[in-house]
């Protein structure tokens, strides 16, 4: 186990169209993460999971974002009628069981909305 | 609420210690601090916890002063690998998520 990863690494889609983002933590981690990252910004938490419970949701997150775990072990990030202003770096991490945890990160999803 | 993190970029060369620091306008349950590269996922630093309890690398130190509500990362004796993108990561007692400061970009040069 080689650390989180994401899936795709870049993705270039047109205004209005629907993307969908995968991250698959590492492997005995119950806590999973998605934040989105802008140049010069730090990352911004979208959401997060334990197992398979989603336990937060920012109120940033418009109704176009949803975010699932099932099983409680890979998960995905949908992005659905996309504007310019979600083009980003979406980054998922992972951590064991708790808030004392450190969280790994993965390399990330590039958006760019077109 | 966003931590605020200081100063926004300091240039260092080897050798230089550097500070930085991370202010929140809330009570904390815990701190985390992350490097981050160019291009590249942000990595585990340190964390340090409210009652004293802290984890994390073992050339770099950190302090959290709950009271406050404040954070420093301490880098000594740096080096050219040091060069990067800080970012401190804030949890409150009631929430699981951490909220990020903008970065304190720091170069280490020969």
């Amino acid at each position: 186990d080689t650390g989180v990863s994401q899936d795709p690494r870049h993705k270039i889609t047109k205004r209005g169209q629907n993307v969908t983002f995968r991250c698959d933590p590492i492997s005995e981690h119950n806590r999973l993460y998605w934040y989105r990252q802008t140049l010069g910004q730090g990352p911004e938490f979208l959401t997060y999971f334990q197992n398979e419970a989603q336990l937060e949701k920012s109120r940033l997150l418009s109704d176009r974002f949803s975010a699932e775990r099932p099983k409680g072990s890979f998960s995905t990030l949908e992005i659905q009628r996309t504007e310019q202003g979600d083009s980003a770096m979406y980054l998922c991490a992972s951590s064991w069981d708790s808030r004392r945890d450190e969280q790994y990160f993965g390399p990330g999803t590039r958006l760019t909305v077109t | 609420q966003q931590p605020v993190q200081s100063p926004q970029a300091v240039i260092l060369r080897e050798g230089e210690d550097a500070v930085i620091n991370c202010s929140s306008s809330k009570a904390l349950y815990s701190v985390h601090w992350y490097r981050q590269k160019h291009g590249e996922a942000p990595v585990f630093l340190m964390i340090l916890l409210k009652g004293g309890e802290q984890k994390g690398h073992d050339k770099i130190s950190a302090s959290f002063n709950e009271k406050k509500q404040q954070s420093s990362l301490y880098l000594t004796a740096s080096q050219l690998s040091y060069s990067g993108t800080y970012f401190c990561g804030t949890e409150s007692p009631s929430a699981g998520k951490s909220t990020f400061g903008d970065g304190t970009t720091l170069t280490v040069k020969p």
